[in-house]
């Protein structure tokens, strides 16, 4: 079951550190998009990306929070510097095509449970 | 800018019975989808159904169907027949589908509980 793929699961970092989350989309998928979710809250969009192109990123926080997905590998979620606040599960779906298509499934990966200290 | 509200924060339900778990949005777009999402405790995010809004039929899925009321702009889950491992979280989205945009908006959710 070739789903979306999301690592690592759980990630702790020091306040100032850097944290590196990695999302492989579901084979055939170029449409990637990044949530994150507070502890008690429902999932806040952060950034959309086709290959290589960031198409929107009115989710993510100004500073600290950047976004890639290359041509070859998976697409990254960084965030510099972490503070406490950024502790949170962040969520990575695919889907096959983009909008406009009826029946656009985004698919989600197990997430990453980012802990900051 | 669109808004889903999911007015119960927890549910209760007997094993074998049927619940339904609320969901209103908002949006002036005419194109649009809506979905269901269920998350247990173990915390991945599960897709159950999804309804276009120039759907001419309800969605159903197995044990989901999807209440569709586009003049009260409510889209609520039904789940027949509960099962214990429908004890879950429950998130309803929406995703604008005009517009070049691809983002889901989520509500709060409802925690489900299924008992004995």
């Amino acid at each position: 079951n070739a789903g979306v793929m999301q690592n690592p699961r759980h990630l702790v970092r020091r306040r100032g550190q850097e944290a590196r989350l990695r999302c492989s989309p579901m084979k055939g998928h170029s449409h990637v998009y990044w949530y994150r979710q507070l502890p008690e809250e429902g999932l806040k969009f952060m950034v959309y990306l086709q290959k290589e192109n960031i198409i929107d990123e009115s989710g993510m926080p100004k500073e600290r929070f950047s976004a890639e997905f290359p041509k070859e590998g998976p697409s990254i979620l960084r965030i510099q510097q972490v503070v406490r606040g950024d502790s949170a599960a962040y969520f990575c779906a695919s889907s096959p095509r983009t909008s406009g298509s009826s029946k656009n499934i985004q698919y989600f990966g197990a997430g990453t449970r980012l802990s900051v200290l | 800018a669109q808004k889903i509200t999911q007015t119960q924060p927890g549910m209760f339900v007997q094993e074998k019975e049927a619940v339904t778990l609320d969901c209103t949005y908002d949006t002036s777009d005419p194109s649009y989808g809506l979905f269901w999402y269920k998350q247990p405790s173990s915390g991945e995010m599960i897709f159950l159904i999804y309804q276009g809004s120039y759907d001419q039929q309800n969605a159903t899925e197995g044990r989901y169907s999807l209440n569709f009321q586009k003049a009260r702009k409510s889209a609520n889950l039904v789940i027949s027949a509960s099962q214990l491992g429908d004890s879950a979280m429950y998130f309803c989205a929406m995703v604008i589908l005009t517009g070049g945009g691809n983002k889901l908006t989520f509500g709060t959710g409802t925690q489900l509980k299924v008992e004995l």
